[in-house]
């Protein structure tokens, strides 16, 4: 059972387009909401992280969008560039020993020129 | 900069072996993970430990087990590799929420 969906598996964009990849959490103890970011060969790496105090969240180009009474939570990258094509995790923690995160399937971005 | 290193980015065994995936991280950092990450499925978190000697079972422990002797080494062992543990095996650390990933070992189980 999948505590965290996310959707598309896959998007594919032209440059400066703005993918939007969602997820749905079902756990309301859950109160860390981060994005991780993928690039092939490498481990994934912290992007942005939103907690459920507050419903939007930029860093640079990259916006995380927070909706808790439909337990579901979005990324848009704004002006996309072919650099960002990645594999993007949205994952979900609650305060629990170790701070353990249950991560979505991942979406496949990519960004053509 | 947090460095988190696996033994192996490559690795290939035979059903049956005894297999063992190292970890190591340079911060000081109590948390350690493993996760293995199959498309579509995401990371799955296979066990984690939040101390030296202490180790929590994850969502998928089945088949196996991990060491943890000191803070900054944690462990993977695959006591009777097979066919179906073929994935990519991701290490991470944290002190906090934020967690730091190794680069990966593919594991090719024949």
């Amino acid at each position: 059972q999948q505590q965290v969906k996310q959707s598309p598996q896959s998007l594919i964009v032209q440059k400066g387009g703005i993918p939007i990849i969602n997820c749905a959490y079902e756990n309301t103890a859950f109160d860390y909401f981060p994005w991780y970011q993928q690039f092939p060969g490498k481990g994934p790496a912290l992007l942005i992280a939103i907690r459920p105090d507050v419903s939007e969240k930029k860093e640079g180009r990259f916006t995380i969008s927070f909706n808790k009474s439909a337990k579901q939570f979005s990324l848009h990258i704004m002006d996309s560039q072919p650099g960002d094509s990645a594999t993007y995790f949205c994952a979900a923690s609650g305060e629990t020993a170790g701070n353990k995160l249950t991560f979505g399937g991942g979406t496949r971005v990519l960004v053509k020129p | 900069d947090v460095k988190v290193t696996q033994s192996s980015r490559y690795l290939v065994k035979r059903t049956g072996e005894k297999v063992f995936l190292e970890c190591v991280q340079d911060m000081d950092h109590e948390n350690m993970f493993w996760y293995r990450q199959d498309p579509g499925l995401g990371l799955r978190l296979i066990y984690f430990s939040y101390d030296v000697k202490m180790k929590e079972k994850g969502d998928i422990p089945e088949g196996y087990s991990v060491s943890r002797e000191k803070k900054e080494r944690f462990s993977l062992i695959l006591e009777s590799a097979s066919t179906n543990q073929t994935s990519m095996y991701l290490c991470a650390s944290s002190l906090r929420d934020e967690q730091y990933f190794g680069p990966g070992t593919r594991l090719t189980v024949t």
